[in-house]
């Protein structure tokens, strides 16, 4: 069964900070994996998708990398601003269950 | 533009009542999707509809049925709900290739259920 983890649970920076954001998933046979960013009391907001063939995927300050065979992604944020303060999932698409999983998210405070 | 769209935004009701989400996308996608985030923000998916059938059907209770009148509405009807129905609802939205969601899933803002 797909399992995705994601540490720190919480991190709090002070502006201007790069950060980096940790996923990982315990099956490998992924089609894709996501970040999404939620903002308290709204919905999810896709940031970057990365299917399983892809190393990497950039928006902006955002960076988010796939090792599928380790099990692993990050999320690269550079230059922090307070306004990216806001909870960052990490979900992946495939393995056994054919669905989309998620962790169970950082929680991001930027201190201006 | 709203992409995804929820009716209503909060629900406060009773035990035992029945209550339905309205899910609405205007991006042309295919497929939909309710998703549940309980109290400790853990999002999990329950259904999923392509082109009005359904495709995921996750381990949750028969007294939560998805409806889907046409591929751009995904409703979700809710019987007889439980304290523990307690939780935010999303429906999502993407385009498939296929049945496999290659692509960004687009998500709703969420109806908070409050069941007393």
């Amino acid at each position: 069964k797909q399992e995705v983890t994601q540490i720190p649970a919480a991190l709090s920076v002070p502006e201007g900070e790069n950060l980096v954001l940790n996923c990982s998933f315990t099956d490998s046979a992924i089609y894709n994996l996501q970040w999404f960013r939620q903002d308290p009391g709204k919905g999810l907001t896709s940031l970057l998708l990365i299917q399983s063939s892809q190393r990497e995927q950039t928006s902006g300050r955002l960076n988010a990398s796939l090792d599928k065979s380790s099990g692993r992604s990050t999320l690269y944020i550079a230059a922090s601003q307070p306004g990216d303060s806001a909870t960052y999932l990490c979900a992946v698409y495939g393995g056994s269950q054919g669905n989309l999983i998620f962790g169970k998210g950082t929680k991001l405070s930027v201190k201006p | 533009d709203t992409a995804v769209s929820q009716t209503p935004k909060y629900l406060v009701t009773q035990m035992g009542n029945d209550k339905s989400i309205k899910c609405e996308q205007n991006l042309g996608h295919d497929t939909m999707y309710w998703y549940k985030q309980d109290s400790k923000k853990f999002l999990k998916i329950m259904f999923s509809y392509n082109n009005k059938e359904l495709i995921i059907n996750e381990t949750v209770p028969n007294r939560f049925s998805p409806k889907s009148p046409d591929k751009a509405h995904l409703n979700l009807h809710i019987n007889s709900l439980e304290l523990g129905d307690s939780a935010v609802y999303f429906c999502a939205s993407s385009q498939e290739r296929g049945l496999k969601p290659w692509n960004t899933q687009y998500f709703g803002p969420g109806t908070r259920l409050t069941v007393l």
